[in-house]
């Protein structure tokens, strides 16, 4: 599976922006680039996903580097809700032996100051 | 629309004893994950089923875990015996379909403690 590089920690002050990066050098035409987050003591969420294009929905926006190595996670007005990890992951689309799995690595510590 | 149910939320075992936990998916969500939560590591899939059928179970330390999934709903994961690095947060998740794009739903996990 290709493998995605986070910084170990952030941190923001409330109400500013964000942004999340990540690095994926080894990314195949296959691989949709998806962010999910743990908050305290919960499951991880989904928080956007996208292949080629950039992407934005109530959460957050996602934008992908033209030769798809990187993307960046944003989140527009950080709340002291959003401290928690962020996980960047490829994930394969169905057909392959991944079967859509999600592989986790060690992912970003937000800290949100108020 | 009901999230994914887990229980126990917590349990305490000694080590060599054995421990199940289980999961209630979203209703209608044919594919459902065991993810092993270490402490301050990402989850990592134990086992993934289709219905109620194995799409892969590569990293489930088949010697000592099980796993099932009656009728394609409910599932149980059982260890036996556990041993002290079991210690972990269990994470059950389910998702409509397995692929790139399909959103999984976590559930609140099994924090397992073994002594």
């Amino acid at each position: 599976d290709a493998k995605t590089t986070q910084p170990n920690s952030m941190e923001s002050n409330e109400e500013e922006p964000v942004h999340l990066p990540c690095n994926h050098s080894t990314i195949s035409g296959t691989d949709y680039i998806h962010w999910y987050r743990q908050l305290p003591s919960q499951g991880p969420e989904y928080v956007i996903h996208g292949l080629t294009s950039n992407v934005n929905n109530r959460m957050a926006s996602l934008a992908i580097a033209e030769d798809r190595k990187s993307s960046t996670l944003i989140l527009h007005r950080a709340t002291l809700r959003d401290a928690a990890v962020y996980y960047c992951i490829l994930r394969k689309d169905a057909g392959g032996t991944s079967y859509g799995k999600l592989t986790f690595g060690q992912g970003t510590i937000l800290t949100v100051h108020p | 629309e009901a999230g994914v149910a887990q229980s126990p939320r917590y349990k305490i075992i000694e080590k060599r004893q054995s421990v199940a936990f289980w999961c209630n998916p979203i209703s209608g969500h044919a594919t459902l994950y065991w993810y092993q939560q270490i402490l301050g590591q990402g989850p990592k899939l134990l086992i993934q089923f289709q219905n109620n059928g194995v799409v892969d179970d590569s990293q489930l330390p088949k010697d000592r875990f099980s796993a099932e999934r009656l009728k394609g709903v409910d599932s149980t994961l059982k260890i036996q015996p556990a041993k002290l690095e079991d210690s972990a947060v269990y994470l059950c998740a389910s998702s409509p379909l397995a692929s790139g794009i399909e959103t999984q739903y976590f559930g609140p996990g099994t924090r397992l403690l073994v002594l």
